[in-house]
């Protein structure tokens, strides 16, 4: 089905341990979305790309590593983990003026 | 400091009532957008809206734009249970999203 899959759907990871998220989208859209979900905070950008090989900062960038070889990935690399990068992870993409997510990665940093 | 304010924070209502939910800034923009979205999973795009004034209506949900292009509501009639979820608003200037904090909104049966 078309759409956006994101994997894992659960990670549990220690302090320290280099995490990465996936995140595979099936319309060809152009631009693509990273962000955390955490109560109080709502969502916050982490990091976009307006196409393969091109990405910026987002709002709460740092601690965290991007990359986009094709225009269908676009995985979220946790270099180092640490507890404060416990959250809900949500993949966009966008069409316009308008977004699309995946279901999203709650991963869990011990 | 929030580009876009959402009220109320919480809302709890019994089925078959009418709510509204507000989305307010102090900017301008060229559209915005309204999401709910389901405990466990991503955002899904209920609207987008342009144009200054501009209402739209999805069943039982009316969505209304600002004249001035600065703020929407939601309006909910006759609320049902399946209505339960966190509804945000979001904005595009540049290339980015901002989204609000939401509204949780909890339907009782």
């Amino acid at each position: 089905d078309a759409g956006i899959t994101q994997s894992p759907r659960y990670k549990i990871t220690e302090t320290g341990r280099q995490v990465t998220l996936m995140c595979h989208q099936t319309w060809s859209h152009s631009y693509m979305f990273w962000y955390r979900q955490d109560l109080g905070h709502g969502l916050r950008l982490i990091y976009y790309s307006a196409a393969a090989d091109i990405t910026d900062k987002g709002e709460v960038p740092d601690g965290y590593v991007v990359s986009r070889s094709k225009t269908e990935n676009f995985p979220l690399t946790l270099e180092s983990a640490t507890r404060s990068q416990t959250s809900v992870y949500f993949c966009a993409s966008r069409e316009f003026y308008e977004q699309y997510f995946g279901p999203g990665t709650r991963l869990t940093v011990t | 400091t929030q580009l876009l304010e959402q009220s109320p924070q919480f809302l709890s209502i019994q089925e078959g009532e009418n709510l509204t939910v507000y989305c307010n800034s102090s900017s301008v923009f060229s559209s915005l957008q309204w999401y709910r979205q389901e405990p466990g999973e991503g955002p899904v795009l209920l609207v987008t809206v342009v144009t200054g004034g501009e209402v739209k209506k999805l069943k039982r949900l009316t969505f209304q734009f600002g004249d001035a292009r600065k703020d929407s509501s939601l309006h909910i009639t006759a609320a049902q249970p399946g209505d339960t979820g966190l509804y945000l608003c979001a904005v595009l200037s540049g290339n980015q999203f901002y989204f609000g904090t939401g509204t949780s909104l909890t339907v009782i049966p």
